[in-house]
């Protein structure tokens, strides 16, 4: 079955405490994005990456960083999360193209205290 | 100022009703538009492309108005299933997108 995956799905930590959140797709897509999504503001853009070893920084990247050692993962790594990083995180993947038609994962729900 | 804006409704009608939501859009080089249907916190899955010709699938059509740079969705014979946030989105430069915060239609029996 074609699909994104992310894990965790849920995740409380403390202020400070560096932890990743994996993406995962089997599509063979080349593009993968992370996205957070705070109510009254949409979904907004972290980091995408077009290819293997190829990222950029979109909309809010600060206080995250990125990796794309694999074409299938693209984990998004919170250093030192803080309070304001409380969100719903999706990922998203697809091929680079005209339709550019993303699929998403299921999101996780990062709570930092 | 926002890169797209949508009213955020929320929208209710009842069964059978035809509803249209609108989406405007800032940077007048946007390269391709799409509506995304998100479900209660669900991720965001792809309804429609939005092509420049406009298209139809089914009961929902998109437009786009790239002089005034918005795009529409319309909705006929609304079901019941048809509840959910409809979500506007915009790719710039190939590879960033830009989501407006979505309309929520909720379709009353």
């Amino acid at each position: 079955e074609a699909q994104v995956t992310q894990n965790p799905r849920y995740l409380i930590t403390v202020t400070g405490k560096k932890l990743t959140v994996t993406c995962s797709q089997n599509m063979n897509h080349e593009y993968m994005s992370w996205y957070r999504q705070d109510p009254g503001l949409g979904l907004r853009q972290i980091y995408y990456s077009m290819n293997v070893e190829v990222t950029d920084k979109g909309d809010v990247p600060e206080g995250y960083k990125v990796s794309r050692k694999e074409k299938r993962n693209f984990p998004l790594i919170l250093e030192s999360p803080s309070p304001n990083q409380t969100s719903l995180y999706f990922c998203a993947s697809s091929l680079i193209g005209q339709s550019y038609e993303q699929y998403f994962g299921p999101g996780t729900r990062l709570t930092v205290t | 100022r926002k890169e797209v804006e949508q009213d955020p409704g929320p929208f209710n009608v009842p069964e059978g009703a035809t509803v249209a939501f609108n989406c405007t859009y800032s940077n007048s080089a946007s390269q391709s538009f799409f509506w995304y249907r998100q479900d209660c916190r669900k991720e965001p899955k792809l309804l429609m492309s939005v092509y420049s010709s406009g298209n139809e699938d089914g009961r929902f059509t998109a437009q786009l108005n790239r002089a005034s740079q918005y795009i529409s969705l319309l909705i006929r014979d609304s079901k019941l299933s048809d509840s959910a946030t409809y979500l506007c989105v915009v790719n710039e430069s190939g590879n960033q997108f830009y989501f407006g915060t979505g309309t929520s239609l909720t379709v009353i029996p």
